[in-house]
């Protein structure tokens, strides 16, 4: 069971430009969610995360919008770069008993032309 | 500060072997979770382990298994290895067991089973 969904698939974006990438979940017990950039070749890599007892965090360029009532969740990059060309994957996780277990959506391919 | 690291980086292997996957944590760091990257399924949380113990496992058949040393190091086993089991096998140290916790990810273990 997907339980958290993730769109578009694949993004193309021009330099400058900014690029939207939006997550649902299901699990109301969700109370964790970071998004995480992976480069070819590379593991994932932590970006920033979000609780939802807050509605936008931002950090430099990127920042998260957090609807807790839609159960949705997304992603902006203000003035794209071509060095984020890259893929991004949202996740989620629970408190408690779950550990360090993440729940991770499909991915997008972002690519930001020059 | 030294990253988390994986070995073998790639390996070929036939149905029916067997593969053992090594990581190495960050120093300091507890617990070791593993991930299976695919094409088609993305992400998917396989285990984790804290201080030796196996705190929560995914959905994969018991053909997957892992283990964790004192010195915080894991591997995990694929038996009985089938087509679908090529992936990029990814491992993540943190240095809690919770939620909420940064995972920091090596460049992963790609595997092709031919």
């Amino acid at each position: 069971q997907q339980q958290v969904k993730q769109s578009p698939q694949s993004l193309i974006v021009q330099k400058g430009g900014i690029s939207i990438i939006n997550c649902a979940y299901e699990n109301t017990a969700f109370d964790y969610f970071p998004w995480y950039q992976q480069f070819p070749g590379k593991g994932p890599a932590l970006l920033i995360a979000i609780r939802p007892d807050v509605s936008e965090k931002k950090e430099g360029r990127f920042t998260i919008s957090f609807n807790k009532s839609a159960k949705q969740f997304s992603l902006h990059i203000m003035d794209s770069q071509p060095g984020d060309s890259a893929t991004y994957f949202c996740a989620a996780s629970k408190p408690g008993t779950s550990g360090s277990r993440l729940t991770f959506g499909e991915g997008t391919q972002l690519t930001v032309n020059p | 500060k030294a990253g988390v690291t994986q070995t073998p980086r790639y390996l070929i292997k036939t149905r029916g072997q067997q593969v053992t996957l090594s990581c190495s944590p960050i120093s300091g760091h507890r617990s070791v979770s593993w991930y299976q990257q695919t094409p088609g399924q993305g992400l998917q949380f396989l285990f984790e382990y804290f201080s030796e113990t196996q705190r929560n496992k995914g959905n994969f058949p018991g053909r997957f298994s892992g283990r964790q040393f004192s010195n915080s190091r894991s591997e995990m086993n694929v038996s009985t290895l089938e087509l679908g089991d090529s992936a990029l096998y990814l491992c993540a140290s943190s240095l809690l067991s919770s939620g909420a916790n940064v995972l920091t990810f090596g460049a992963g273990s790609r595997l092709t089973v031919l």
